[in-house]
């Protein structure tokens, strides 16, 4: 078990283009969610999927934003024309049916648009 | 929605025992959680509530009362270490089953 693990840890990124953040959630965990968190703010939920499903979005997830998890195993959270309003940590967790109701996070993707 | 209340702050010294108090506001409630951050870091997790009661895990505890909306975090013997923040969390059916609604955190300054 080596935990939930995201990439690039940090991105620095001009206003305008697009970046994209990996996760690799813990083997055999089927349930993997995308948080956002600014500084001095808890953790805001964005999406979160069952397997490959995308079964939930929240509102703060524009038309910018698309997350992909094609297999049911890593994910992917793209953001296109970057606003500095973007400016953030995104996180990503994984959890299952086995893990009970222990929802682990990765360490964070820190994104910073200038 | 949803209203997560845990103050700002909090400063203690090490070895004291200090209490984190939570109010949410929530139909549907299907379990708290309280989540540790230091600075910088992924949240750890630290503890679940889904029945009354209280929860103890070595220098940690937690405790639930679902029909007052309220937990709280005790921690004792603080050690240095200890100076992060935390985060309790609500997941309830009102909101989606699966996910976790986050207050925005209770900074804590553990002093020498």
């Amino acid at each position: 078990d080596t935990g939930v693990s995201q990439n690039p840890r940090h991105k620095i990124t001009k206003r305008g283009q697009n970046v994209t953040f990996r996760c690799d959630p813990i083997s055999e965990h089927n349930r993997l969610y995308w948080y956002r968190q600014t500084l001095g703010q808890g953790p805001e939920f964005l999406t979160y999927f069952q397997n490959e499903a995308q079964l939930e979005k929240s509102r703060l997830l524009s038309d910018r934003f698309s997350a992909e998890r094609p297999k049911g195993s890593f994910s992917t959270l793209e953001i296109q024309r970057t606003e500095q309003g973007d400016s953030a940590m995104y996180l990503c967790a994984s959890s299952s049916d086995a893990s009970g109701n222990t929802i682990y996070f990765g360490e964070g993707s820190w994104l910073t648009v200038v | 929605g949803q209203n997560i209340d845990q103050p700002t702050e909090m400063t203690a010294t090490e070895g004291a025992i200090v209490q984190i108090n939570c109010t949410y506001q929530t139909s549907g409630f299907n379990g708290l959680f309280w989540y540790q951050q230091h600075a910088g870091e992924a949240p750890t997790f630290l503890s679940y509530n889904v029945l009354d009661g209280l929860e103890e895990k070595g220098r940690f505890s937690s405790f639930l009362s679902r029909s007052k909306g309220y937990s709280y975090l005790l921690l004792k013997e603080l050690q240095m270490k200890d100076s992060a923040s935390y985060l309790c969390a609500v997941r309830s059916f009102d909101t989606g089953f699966q996910k976790l609604v986050f207050g925005t955190g209770t900074r804590l300054l553990v002093s020498p």
